[in-house]
């Protein structure tokens, strides 16, 4: 079955620094990926959408400039938090559309993210 | 922005019952898919249910879709303590853009 990783599992890092995660699907090529956010007992937020070779699509109140997603190859898209705050502590977690373009995501196992 | 609701919030229960979820969305909807959640774990994805569908069954699992309410729940019946997780349900919009919208989760307890 498709399989998706993030790398790190978890970060912890301090206040001002930059984080950046990857999100790699292991066994197929995906040309959309996207990135959630999820606060301790809350849902997941779709922060953006990611597409290779071109620019990430942004949800409404999410800041490009903080969150940069690079989508370089069909197999791996990165988030990197800049200049990172407490506030931005988080579960940050990926997934990749099915190849079909189908409805279909899968998953990456998220990353939990502590500024100290 | 999210657009589904759940409830109950949270849902405990005697192994061996059936637990029962809902769901609530806004706009137009090509699918919807429920999810389940181990604690501080990825997602797990149970089952996809298409706007055109009434009812789909995976196992324990049945999921039912009444788009003029614009509803879904998940019915999991003969409950198991491996069963305790937070459940999502995530709506795929009409627009083909691949994005889900997730629900505010129910958190299921099942004791054993």
């Amino acid at each position: 079955g498709a399989v998706v990783s993030q790398h790190p599992s978890w970060v912890i890092c301090k206040s001002g620094t930059s984080v950046k995660i990857e999100c790699r699907s292991l066994d197929f090529q995906a040309t959309t990926m996207f990135w959630y956010r999820q606060f301790p007992k809350q849902s997941l937020m779709l922060m953006a959408t990611s597409n290779e070779g071109s620019k990430a699509t942004y949800e409404q109140g999410v800041e490009k400039d903080k969150f940069l997603i690079n989508h370089a190859s069909l197999t791996l898209s990165t988030l990197t938090v800049t200049s990172a705050h407490p506030e931005d502590s988080s579960f940050y977690i990926c997934s990749a559309r099915a190849p079909d373009e189908t409805y279909e995501q899968y998953f990456g196992p998220g990353t939990r993210l502590t500024v100290t | 922005s999210q657009q589904g609701e759940e409830d109950p919030q949270a849902l405990s229960i005697q192994e061996g019952e059936n637990a029962t979820m809902n769901c609530s969305y806004k706009t137009s909807i090509n699918n919807l898919q429920w999810y389940r959640q181990n604690s501080g774990r990825g997602l797990v994805h149970l089952i996809l249910i298409r706007s055109n569908e009434r009812e789909k069954h995976s196992g324990r699992l049945r999921v039912t879709l009444d788009t003029s309410k614009k509803s879904s729940s998940l019915l999991i019946t003969a409950s198991r303590a491996a069963d305790t997780a937070s459940y999502f349900c995530a709506t795929a919009l009409s627009s083909n853009t691949g994005k889900l919208i997730f629900g505010q989760g129910t958190t299921l307890q099942v004791k054993p």
